[in-house]
Formats: C-alpha cells, sequence, structure tokens
C-alpha cells in the first residue's frame, strides 16, 4: 500500500530565510507521481509543485523546489525568501500511474508552516 | 474557467437526514474525486471516477454514493448522515490520472449534530 509520511507537524521560519519541509514515501510500483498542496487558513487546496519519477531534474516552481531523492524515497519541498504569506499547512502527496489506482492521490498529514517577522 | 465549483460552501445536518454535495468542473476534466478531510489529517478519498458512467470506491467509501453522468458533474450523496461524518469534503478534477496535477474546489463544510 502506499503511504506518505510527513514527520514535521509543524515548522517555523523567519521572513525571508529558506525552510525544507520533509516527505517521505512508500511505493512498489516504478512509475508514480509526486505533488506537493499548500493549505492556507482559507482551506482551499493549492498545487504547488510536481515530480514524475522518472523525472532526472528536480522540479522548480518560483520559490518552490522539490528535493527528489528516489533512492531514499524521499521528496521535500524547499520554500526560498520565505513570505508571511507562505504561513500554511503543507500536503505532500502522491500518485500511481499505472494499474488499478490509477489517478488517485494518497496525502500525508501535513506540516503547518509558520513564517515569523 | 470557474474551475472546480462546490455548493454548499457549508452545512448542518441532523443525525439520520440525507443530502447531496454538488461538484461540477468545466475544464472538460475526465477524472474526477471525492475527498474528506478530518481535523489535522490529510486528505482521504471517497470515491472517484475515470470518465461519465464510470465510479469506483476510494479509501472510505461507506456511507456514500456517488453518480456521474456527465462530464461536468459529479455529485456525492450522503445517505443517513452520522456524526463520523463530520468533515470538510473536497471534490477534484484532472483531465487525466497520469502525472496530472489535480484541481481542488473551494470544499464543503459539513456538520452533522
Amino acid at each position: 500500500a502506499q503511504k506518505i509520511t510527513q514527520t514535521q507537524p509543524g515548522m517555523f521560519v523567519q521572513e525571508k530565510e529558506a525552510v525544507t519541509l520533509d516527505c517521505t514515501y512508500d511505493t512498489s510500483d516504478q512509475s508514480y507521481g509526486l505533488f506537493w498542496y499548500k493549505q492556507p487558513s482559507s482551506g482551499e487546496m493549492i498545487f504547488l509543485i510536481y515530480q514524475g519519477s522518472y523525472d532526472e531534474q528536480n522540479a522548480t516552481e518560483g520559490r518552490y523546489s522539490l528535493n527528489f531523492q528516489k533512492a531514499r524515497k524521499s521528496a521535500n519541498l524547499v520554500i526560498s525568501a520565505s513570505q508571511l504569506g507562505d504561513s500554511a499547512m503543507y500536503f505532500c502527496a502522491m500518485k500511481n500511474v499505472r494499474g488499478s489506482t490509477l489517478g488517485r492521490l494518497y496525502f500525508g498529514r501535513g506540516t503547518q508552516l509558520t513564517v515569523w517577522p | 474557467n470557474a474551475g472546480v465549483t462546490q455548493t454548499p460552501k457549508f452545512r448542518i445536518l441532523k443525525i439520520g437526514q440525507s443530502m447531496t454535495l454538488q461538484c461540477a468542473q468545466d475544464m472538460n476534466h475526465n477524472y474526477m474525486y471525492w475527498y474528506r478531510q478530518d481535523p489535522g489529517m490529510g486528505l482521504k478519498l471517497i470515491y472517484y471516477s475515470v470518465g461519465a458512467g464510470i465510479t469506483d470506491k476510494g479509501e472510505v467509501p461507506n456511507g456514500y454514493n456517488v453518480s456521474r453522468s456527465t462530464t461536468e458533474y459529479f455529485p456525492l450523496r450522503l445517505e443517513l448522515a452520522a456524526p463520523s461524518q463530520t468533515s470538510v469534503y473536497f471534490c477534484a478534477s484532472s483531465y487525466s490520472g497520469v502525472g496530472e496535477t489535480q484541481y481542488f474546489g473551494p470544499g464543503t463544510r459539513l456538520l452533522v449534530l
């Protein structure tokens, strides 16, 4: 079964500093996708970044980058130059791309990030 | 494009009542999903659909039903509401299941008393 683990219930970072949010996953499949979503206090789910299991380069989207270490089964999110608006819950998720679970996202429990001035 | 829309935003139900959560998307996505998010937890899949007329169970389907008669709509039906169904419900869609991000609606907050 697929499993996503986020071991940091809460993280604090000062504005303009970088922060890394940890995510490890467990799957026996070779083809999968890894996602990070942001959930602000307003509740909506906002897609941040995607990494395919066969992508050789780490994904980047603006201030977000995904540190993908396939052998260690980790997909950490790095936020550079943190802003106060980055304060939110962050979810790591995985999707299989083959088989009967095609398209289903499996979520971790999330990390609450607080950015302070 | 409106993206994924959900109604209502908030609802209080009494135990044993039924209701339908509405979800619509205007992106012509084939795949649609229903998730629930309990306090302090990640999202769990209730049901999903890979196209009109095709639905399948997710991790936590008990107490729910779905239908998908068109590409655009994917309603979630709660029969005989129970306090354990108090949660935030998210609908999502994607064009395909392969490597595509899912776009989420704003959520429906449901309280069963």
